[in-house]
């Protein structure tokens, strides 16, 4: 079965760090963009990060710039995003998403829920 | 940054009645649009890619239309299934969503 499984969510206090975490099956992972997309309660999606096939570019929305880290284990078909310095701006379900090069996203995971709170 | 713009915010449409959802994009986008369907508690599905083109799967009751800044999606004949809530996303200068436009049965 083809399908993106992300875990490591949870309640961090303001400051905090988390990892997220985003295992693929079904599909050769390793010829894939893959990113991260969020939705804040009741609220509309945000692409946050991408990184290219073999982990070589990464690209990340302003407002997590210098706080998040994206990275990928091809051997692992596994995705990574590294937040620090959360913020309580930064709660959302957190999907994983893969594409063909810089194009829509064409399957999603499940989500995992961030919660940034004190 | 592009943005894109959805119209209207909600909808109401009866079952079996044609539905239309716009989407504008600040400057032009060419044909790099997506539409998607998310329903509560489930990851966001994709109907559309390249403004007109039916993703895998997807009925032929789905369709996508325009160029440049403006696009529709259009559900010809709506199944209680539809009901949800549909957003644009824009992949010519990285990615942006529209807000969303809520499609509730009247």
């Amino acid at each position: 079965e083809v399908q993106l499984v992300e875990s490591g969510g949870g309640l961090v206090q303001p400051g905090g760090s988390l990892r997220l975490s985003c295992a693929a099956s079904g599909f050769t992972f390793s010829t894939y963009w893959m990113s991260w997309v969020r939705q804040a309660p009741g609220k509309g999606l945000e692409w946050v990060a991408n990184i290219n096939q073999d982990g070589s570019e990464k690209y990340f929305v302003d407002s997590v710039k210098g706080r998040f880290t994206i990275s990928r284990d091809n051997a692992k078909n596994s995705l990574y995003l590294q937040m620090n310095s959360l913020r309580a701006e930064d709660t959302a379900v957190y999907y994983c998403a893969r594409s063909v090069v810089i194009s829509a996203f064409d399957m999603w995971g499940q989500g995992t829920m961030v919660t940034v709170s004190s | 940054e592009i943005v894109m713009t959805q119209s209207p915010v909600t909808l109401s449409v009866s079952p079996g009645e044609r539905a239309t959802l716009s989407c504008r994009a600040s400057q032009s986008v060419s044909g790099n649009l997506a539409w998607y369907q998310q329903k509560p508690g489930q990851a966001p599905r994709l109907l559309i890619y390249g403004a007109s083109t039916r993703a895998t799967d997807i009925p032929a009751r789905f369709s996508g239309s325009g160029s440049g800044t403006e696009f529709t999606l259009t559900i010809s004949s709506l199944q209680s299934e539809d009901f949800a809530v549909y957003y644009c996303l824009q992949y010519k200068n990285w990615y942006t969503f529209g807000q969303g436009t809520k499609l509730e049965i009247k």
